[in-house]
């Protein structure tokens, strides 16, 4: 059992490059979400999604696109990176969410780079 | 929209003492989850809380929800180094958006 697995773990982009990040669980979840981890901003939330085909907007989502064609998958787009992307993303995977929120399991991590 | 203070930011403290972290909230809350991130690492699954005024211990770690389940604490008696970390709360509101605080970044000298 994977569980939540992110790829690459590290990347480092130039200004105006585009890329995916790619997230995938195996436990059946309908809720995933990407975070960015900046120092002393904690986790900021992207986007969310609560089943396949649905997305929404999180806190930040500006310069970045999701879709989820699949229970499975969630990936992250950079349209066109800048500096200001320059962070660490986290995607995570829930069971339930809102009233029945349940654990969130996140994966490894993506440190990217913009220069 | 929910907004989530989460207090101190950072916390120094020597092996042995007493640490404790707040998070407070602008609204009332459905339930309350607490996470525990290893430097480099992601964050873990600590607990969560549903009941008002509800308390859970997991070993020298206690988990306080507030009667009007609005803020939350979590203390750790008599820190180790393996305590090490930063500590986040994630607060629910019954909307989809899951909002973490700020986080406390806890540092144990020997």
């Amino acid at each position: 059992n994977a569980g939540v697995t992110q790829t690459p773990k590290f990347q480092v982009l130039k200004t105006g490059q585009s890329m995916t990040l790619q997230c995938a669980q195996d436990m059946n979840h309908e809720y995933m979400s990407w975070y960015r981890q900046d120092p002393g901003m904690g986790l900021r939330l992207i986007h969310y999604s609560v089943g396949a085909g649905i997305t929404d907007q999180g806190e930040v989502p500006n310069g970045y696109n999701v879709s989820r064609s699949t229970t499975e998958d969630f990936p992250l787009r950079l349209l066109s990176a800048a500096p200001s992307q320059t962070s660490v993303y986290f995607c995570a995977s829930s069971y339930g969410w809102g009233i029945g929120v349940t654990e969130a399991f996140f994966g490894q991590g993506t440190r990217l780079t913009v220069v | 929209g929910q907004q989530v203070m989460q207090i101190p930011q950072y916390q120094h403290v020597q092996e042995g003492e007493d640490f404790t972290t707040y998070c407070n909230s602008s609204t009332t809350l459905s339930n309350i989850q607490w996470y525990k991130q290893r430097p480099g690492g992601h964050p873990v699954f600590l607990i969560q809380l549903v009941k008002s005024g509800e308390v859970k211990k997991q070993k020298r770690l206690t988990f306080q929800f507030g009667e009007a389940k609005k803020n939350s604490s979590l203390h750790i008696t008599a820190t180790q180094t393996t305590d090490v970390g930063t500590y986040f709360c994630l607060m629910t509101g019954g909307g989809n958006k899951l909002t973490f605080g700020t986080g406390t970044q806890l540092k144990v000298e020997l």
